[in-house]
């Protein structure tokens, strides 16, 4: 059963980066078909994707956050990353990693999710 | 503002049906799949409904999913309390290159 988990540092300071990794289990990152995305969620708000990445190194990012997102994969860890630089208040959110489904080079679906990290940005 | 729009809200008695709405445009509903999740309170999102209407093993046929032109719907009916939770609908926008999420409803069951 593939499972995902989240880690990295739960506060950071305004205009620092954020970095988070994705540990994948019970199954190759390196699959065809599926790019490895974050997803994050601000306390009592909505889903707001973030980036995907293909174990090629193929990345789709959310044009708002573009700027200062940088989602990285390794293929011998299993693991893929995300950086968020420049960050303020308005990033503290639950993030989550997940698998994302593609079809026509689209995401279609994203299945399964970790189960989230809390990341406050506070000095 | 979401891309995708979700009533904030929607209620139901127990054994009753309910549907929620999702509204979007030919740049994404109209020329992708339609993807629903449910959080329930505290816990990650999950996957629900995909390609429209297609349901994940073990998610019960109680749930359903449709779409028509630039808009989806998810169904759920015989409601149980513990389907109490967020659903959110969600899709690929072509003109982004991004997946984009509805606001999310929140499905109370009296």
């Amino acid at each position: 059963q593939l499972q995902l988990q989240e880690s990295g540092p739960g506060l950071v300071k305004p205009s620092e980066t954020l970095s988070l990794t994705c540990t994948v289990s019970g199954g190759s990152i390196s699959s065809s078909s599926y790019y490895w995305g974050w997803i994050r969620q601000p306390p009592g708000k909505g889903l707001e994707w973030i980036g995907s990445i293909y174990y090629s190194g193929s990345t789709y990012y959310n044009p708002s956050l573009k700027s200062r997102v940088t989602i990285s994969v390794d293929t011998s860890k299993n693991q893929f990353s995300l950086k968020l630089s420049s960050v303020t208040a308005a990033d503290t959110a639950v993030y989550y990693c997940a698998r994302g489904y593609s079809g026509y080079d689209v995401i279609d679906w994203f299945d399964p999710w970790g189960q989230g990290t809390l990341v406050t940005v506070s000095s | 503002q979401s891309v995708l729009t979700q009533p904030p809200s929607v209620s139901a008695a127990p054994g009753q049906k309910v549907t929620i709405s999702c509204s979007g445009s030919s740049s994404n509903i109209g020329n992708n799949y339609v993807s629903w999740y449910q959080q329930l309170p505290g816990t990650a999102p999950k996957l629900l409904i995909y390609d429209n209407n297609k349901r994940p093993s073990g998610i019960p046929d109680r749930f359903s999913g449709s779409k028509s032109g630039t808009s989806a719907t998810l169904g759920i009916t015989g409601l149980q309390t513990g389907d109490e939770a967020d659903y959110y609908c969600g899709t690929w926008d072509s003109s982004l290159s991004a997946a984009v999420f509805g606001g999310g409803t929140q499905l109370t069951v009296l």
